[in-house]
């Protein structure tokens, strides 16, 4: 089947502008994750949901930033009033339950943020 | 807290000739080790996990508690294995599972 898809690919916004990035989990998948990955740098946790409940936003840089995942399969992060320092990949990543061992997450193609 | 270092950030070796990634982490609990490997222009996909003791693509990696080590290994470097590679740790915290990244080593593998 499909696995996690990412929308748009490619995002270039002005500094200031608020910007939305969608994921699309594997069908019927729990768990679902962001992360954010500077350049040269690994990917960083920002938050994580289970079916429709955000259990954990601690990553999240800043109150500028927010995820939603409101029927439990899609999710939105969304960046308010972009700064330069927000360009980055945002990779989205989702695993069948809620992770137990041996368990994998399956990663999106992320998308690349550019802001200028 | 957790923490992966892998100090390389690029390995350059020549085919036939053996590799070892390095990574080392930092953890106070029992530590679930993964290595991940991304292509280019292809998605993060995972590559093996401690607890499975396999072996993927010729690749091998051995925990080590006393030295807080999960070194990937191949004896024999193949072209396409050119890649950036992620050692990754994962703990569970309130019922669910959280993936701390090391900052990665991009492999080449010269012909």
């Amino acid at each position: 089947g499909a696995g996690v898809s990412q929308s748009p690919r490619y995002k270039v916004a002005k500094r200031g502008q608020d910007v939305a990035l969608r994921c699309d989990p594997i069908s019927g998948h729990v768990s679902l994750f962001w992360y954010q990955q500077a350049l040269g740098q690994g990917p960083e946790f920002l938050t994580y949901f289970q079916n429709e409940a955000q259990l954990d936003k601690s990553g999240l840089p800043s109150d500028r930033f927010f995820a939603e995942r409101p029927e439990g399969s899609v999710s939105t992060l969304k960046i308010q009033r972009t700064q330069q320092e927000d360009s980055a990949v945002y990779l989205c990543a989702s695993s069948l339950y809620r992770g137990s061992k041996g368990e994998t997450q399956y990663f999106g193609p992320g998308t690349r943020l550019l802001v200028l | 807290a957790q923490r992966v270092t892998q100090p390389e950030k690029l390995l350059s070796v020549f085919k036939g000739a053996p590799v070892e990634l390095k990574c080392n982490y930092s953890y106070s609990g029992s530590p679930e080790l993964f290595w991940y490997v991304q292509y280019s222009r292809q998605r993060l996909q995972l590559l093996l996990r401690h607890i499975s003791r396999e072996s993927i693509k010729g690749f091998t990696a051995d925990l080590n508690k006393g030295e807080t080590s999960f070194h990937l290994k191949k004896p024999f470097a193949q072209e396409e294995d050119s890649a950036m590679y992620y050692c990754a740790l994962r703990r569970y915290s309130g019922g669910y599972q959280k993936v701390t990244f090391g900052t990665g080593t991009k492999l080449q593998v010269i012909p």
